[in-house]
């Protein structure tokens, strides 16, 4: 069956950068994009981009362009984010979720979430 | 942006009884090239990751039970649940997927009354 497995939580200081790992499974990896999404304490769901996992093509939020990097390991299966510069507002949920097809944005598979703490 | 506005915040409903809840988007999400409203509806229970449960406004996810339903078109939609179980207490969210950023909406707290 399908399956996103995400690396642990994470605490960063105010300025540092974090890469969390989004492992998959179930599926031909390359034939389908992972989206990222965030959710901060209170908030609504924010969706950070895209990658297409075949091709490695992107597609960023303008809310974190310059910021984000998505790239993929198709040996490994695995889709990366990574996030720079961190402030106290990126305290959050990291989703990676599947798209229903290579550049799909229909969500059909959620990984677990990670948690990443930026505090001083 | 496209800016998603659910209602209610929370809803209490009796089991067996129906639920529904709204989403509104600050623009039309209903595509003239393919007649499609790029919305899809997300159910999240705590710990768990979130789940599809319908997309193109009104198409239900594989699997997921006929009791959920998917309505509406434009700028108003609406998710219903006949016959409320225990187990679909949960927070239950709207994501329009049409234009610039994919946005969601704030969320609905589902309980038993």
């Amino acid at each position: 069956q399908v399956q996103l497995v995400q690396s642990g939580a994470e605490v960063k200081k105010p300025g540092a950068s974090v890469k969390i790992s989004c492992k998959a499974s179930g599926y031909t990896f390359a034939s389908y994009g992972i989206h990222w999404v965030r959710q901060a304490p209170g908030q609504r769901l924010e969706w950070m981009g895209w990658i297409n996992a075949g091709i490695g093509n992107t597609k960023y939020s303008q809310n974190f362009q310059g910021r984000v990097t998505f790239t993929r390991d198709t040996s490994a299966i695995t889709v990366y984010m990574e996030l720079s510069s961190l402030r106290s507002e990126d305290t959050a949920v990291y989703y990676c979720a599947r798209g229903q097809d290579s550049d799909s944005w229909i969500f059909d598979y959620w990984g677990p979430g990670t948690l990443v703490t930026v505090s001083s | 942006d496209i800016v998603m506005t659910q209602s209610p915040d929370s809803l209490a409903v009796s089991l067996g009884e129906r639920a529904t809840i709204s989403c509104k988007s600050s623009q039309n999400i209903l595509s003239s090239s393919n007649n499609k409203n790029y919305l899809a509806w997300f159910q999240h229970k705590p710990g768990q990751s979130p789940n599809l449960l319908i997309y193109w406004a009104s198409t239900r996810e594989s699997g997921v039970p006929d009791r959920f339903s998917g309505s509406g078109s434009g700028t108003d939609f609406s998710l219903t649940i006949t016959s409320l179980q225990a187990e679909d207490v949960a927070v239950y969210f709207c994501q329009q997927y049409y234009g610039g950023p994919i946005t969601f909406g704030q969320g609905t707290r589902l309980e038993i009354k």
